[in-house]
């Protein structure tokens, strides 16, 4: 079955911690992103790509970073969290195709940093 | 620039009665536009989209959107709620560009 997976779906780590939030899909989308979720707020968009070996930043400022170096695959690292970072990180995937511009949504990681 | 404002953070309807969830938009180009819902503890499902074919758009669990350009609006509706449809509706607009934008999200309550 097509999917799109998330791992941990909970992480509570303590400050200065790297920590790396596993994302994959088995769709062959080119397309992934992430983006962080708060309550009552939009979703803000940190990283996407393109496919393989292309990667940009979103609007949100963030000091995480990401890879792409297959397909399937778009782990986000941060390599010192801090309180700050406490949110919910949601990874998503779409495909190329015109006309298909809808995401699919994993089931997302909820970070606590202490 | 996009953008998309959700009327109403919180939404609380009887059982039976019909959902209307607002979502308005703007964009400098003929927008898509989407419902998403979420369930608690899991990522957002899409609920139908708009790609300028048929301005009255189907979805998933009864669900239907109404494009209108004249009000940029695609408000959302089911004629009946159940208590399953407890949920957050997020409303998005893509420029068919790669990034979409989504609104703040409107929480959907449902009274037995």
């Amino acid at each position: 079955e097509a999917d799109i997976y998330q791992t941990p779906r909970y992480l509570v780590i303590g400050t200065g911690k790297k920590i790396t939030l596993e994302c994959s899909q088995t769709m062959g989308h080119d397309k992934m992103y992430w983006y962080q979720q708060d309550p009552g707020m939009e979703l803000h968009l940190i990283h996407y790509s393109y496919g393989v070996n292309s990667t940009e930043k979103g609007d949100l400022s963030s000091e995480s970073t990401v890879s792409r170096i297959r397909t399937e695959h778009f782990p986000l690292t941060l390599e010192s969290a801090r309180p700050s970072h406490t949110s919910q990180y949601l990874c998503a995937s779409s495909p190329s195709n015109r006309g298909a511009y809808e995401q699919y949504f994993g089931p997302g990681t909820r970070l606590t940093v202490t | 620039a996009q953008s998309v404002t959700q009327l109403g953070s919180h939404v609380s309807v009887s059982e039976g009665a019909l959902v209307l969830l607002r979502c308005n938009y703007s964009s400098s180009v003929p927008p898509y536009l989407f419902w998403y819902v979420q369930y608690p503890n899991q990522g957002l499902q899409l609920l139908l989209k708009y790609t300028s074919a048929a301005t009255l758009v189907k979805g998933i669990n009864g669900f239907e959107a109404e494009f209108k350009k004249s009000e940029t609006s695609f408000h959302l509706t089911k004629p009946s709620a159940h208590m399953s449809d407890a949920a957050e509706y997020f409303c998005a607009v893509s420029d068919k560009g790669f990034k979409t934008i989504f609104g703040a999200g409107t929480r959907l309550f449902v009274k037995a």
